[in-house]
């Protein structure tokens, strides 16, 4: 079956836009979270989402949002881009809570 | 914020040595998994491991808890070049999503 897919994969933004990423999660998979790994601090949780409910959240700013829809896709957005924001989003879904997570390929976001 | 801390953070050994990583953590856990990550790219599942076991087998993947402890480890055994990659310890505490450490980067050489 097809893995977890995240688009778009590379991304070139300017300080003060907004961007929006997209996740589609393993078929049957009700649960997506959202992960931003940066070298300083590593791999640091944002949000997880499970039947279009926020179930956990990180401590990230409110800059940053996140939604997943009636087929379990899911997005995030985060606005007024800082530089601070340049990283690697990472989207995992998982079929339970107390399962295996499965990873896309990231976005890798650029802020200039 | 982070809940593991693997240990050591970069890991070089030749082929055919046996690899080592440790993971400490704070809170209590549902269960503690490792995953495999490849320059930058997505994360892959190696082993789960529930609060209530102590050990568990995959391949040449052997992995520890110690409950008590709050500490995990992860040896492979028979190290291949391929094996190179960063490695994380992840812990899903009870009504939360998991939480990974820093990783510990290893490297095999040929």
């Amino acid at each position: 079956k097809a893995g977890v897919t995240q688009t778009p994969r590379y991304l070139i933004k300017t300080r003060g836009q907004q961007v929006t990423l997209s996740c589609s999660p393993i078929s049957g998979h009700r649960s997506v979270s959202w992960y931003q790994q940066t070298p300083g601090q590593g791999l640091q949780f944002l949000f997880e989402y499970f039947s279009e409910t926020q179930r956990n959240k990180g401590n990230f700013p409110g800059r940053f949002s996140g939604r997943q829809f009636s087929n379990s896709r899911s997005e995030m957005n985060v606005s007024t881009l800082e530089l601070g924001d340049s990283a690697l989003y990472l989207c995992a879904s998982r079929y339970a809570v107390n399962t295996e997570a499965f990873f896309g390929q990231g976005t890798r976001l650029t802020v200039v | 914020s982070q809940q593991g801390e693997e240990d050591p953070q970069a890991l070089s050994i030749q082929e055919g040595e046996n690899a080592t990583m440790n993971c400490s953590y704070k809170t209590s856990i549902n269960n503690l998994q490792w995953y495999r990550q490849n320059s930058g790219r997505g994360l892959v599942h190696l082993i789960l491991i529930r609060s209530n076991e102590r050990e568990k087998h995959s391949g040449r993947l052997r992995v520890t808890l110690d409950t008590s402890k709050k500490s995990s480890s992860l040896l492979i055994t028979a190290s291949r070049a391929a094996d190179t990659a960063s490695y994380f310890c992840a812990t899903l505490p009870p009504n939360n999503d998991m939480r990974f450490g820093a990783g510990t980067r290893l490297t095999v050489k040929p």
